[in-house]
């Protein structure tokens, strides 16, 4: 699996955009990016994913560069309920069976 | 709802003792994971099975073992529970098929060893 660096930490204004990076240099052309967070004392909940294109539904942008070697997270209105840890990794969509190592994650503190 | 179900949220349990967490998942999912999560090294995988009776070493199997005897089952077992296993553990499946929405997490179970 291709390893992913982000901050270790980030703090956002209420009501702005929160931009998340992610590094991933070494992501493999069939390996998809995404993106999970993880409010206090529950399990990471999936936000979105892509591949090539950039993705928005309707909790988050995600842009991805056109060499793919980075990404990023875009909370476009940032609320206090979006305090989370927020992890970036990278695994195939489909196909056998997936081993997938979840690192440490950027800390986003939105501040009132 | 679709969900990944943890049988206890807060579990103390006592040196030496046999410790088993137990998962459950709705899904139909192939996969399913074992992580424990401490402060400030993230998300660790400890065991993962793509299948009924197979099991995979994560990066931190030493001290657990795994049990898979039905697809919507998987046991995380502490055979004799030590104070440095005291953590956040986590359950989580995938599908094979379709990676589509990725992982779907349990909501963690807070073991405590004293």
């Amino acid at each position: 699996d291709a390893k992913t660096t982000q901050p270790t930490s980030m703090d956002c204004a209420e009501g702005r955009a929160a931009n998340l990076p992610c590094n991933h240099s070494t992501i493999s052309g069939n390996e998809y990016v995404y993106w999970y967070r993880q409010i206090h004392s529950q399990g990471p909940q999936y936000i979105i994913h892509g591949l090539k294109n950039n993705e928005t539904n309707e909790m988050a942008s995600l842009i991805i560069t056109e060499d793919r070697k980075s990404s990023t997270l875009i909370l476009p209105h940032a609320t206090l309920r979006d305090t989370a840890v927020y992890y970036c990794i990278v695994r195939p969509n489909s196909g056998g069976y997936q081993k997938v190592t979840f690192g440490t994650g950027t800390k986003l503190q939105v501040i009132p | 709802d679709v969900k990944v179900t943890q049988s206890s949220r807060y579990l103390v349990k006592r040196t030496g003792e046999k410790v088993f967490l137990e998962c459950v998942q709705d899904m139909d999912h192939e996969n399913m994971f074992w992580y424990r999560q401490d402060p400030g090294l993230g998300l660790r995988l400890i065991y993962f099975s793509y299948d009924v009776k197979m099991k995979e070493k994560g990066d931190i199997p030493e001290g657990y073992s795994v049990s898979r005897e039905k697809k919507e089952r998987f046991s995380l077992i502490l055979e004799s529970a030590s104070t440095n296993q005291t953590s956040m553990y986590l359950c989580a499946s995938s599908s094979l098929l379709t990676g589509g929405y990725g992982y779907t997490f349990g909501s963690g179970t807070r073991l405590t060893v004293v």
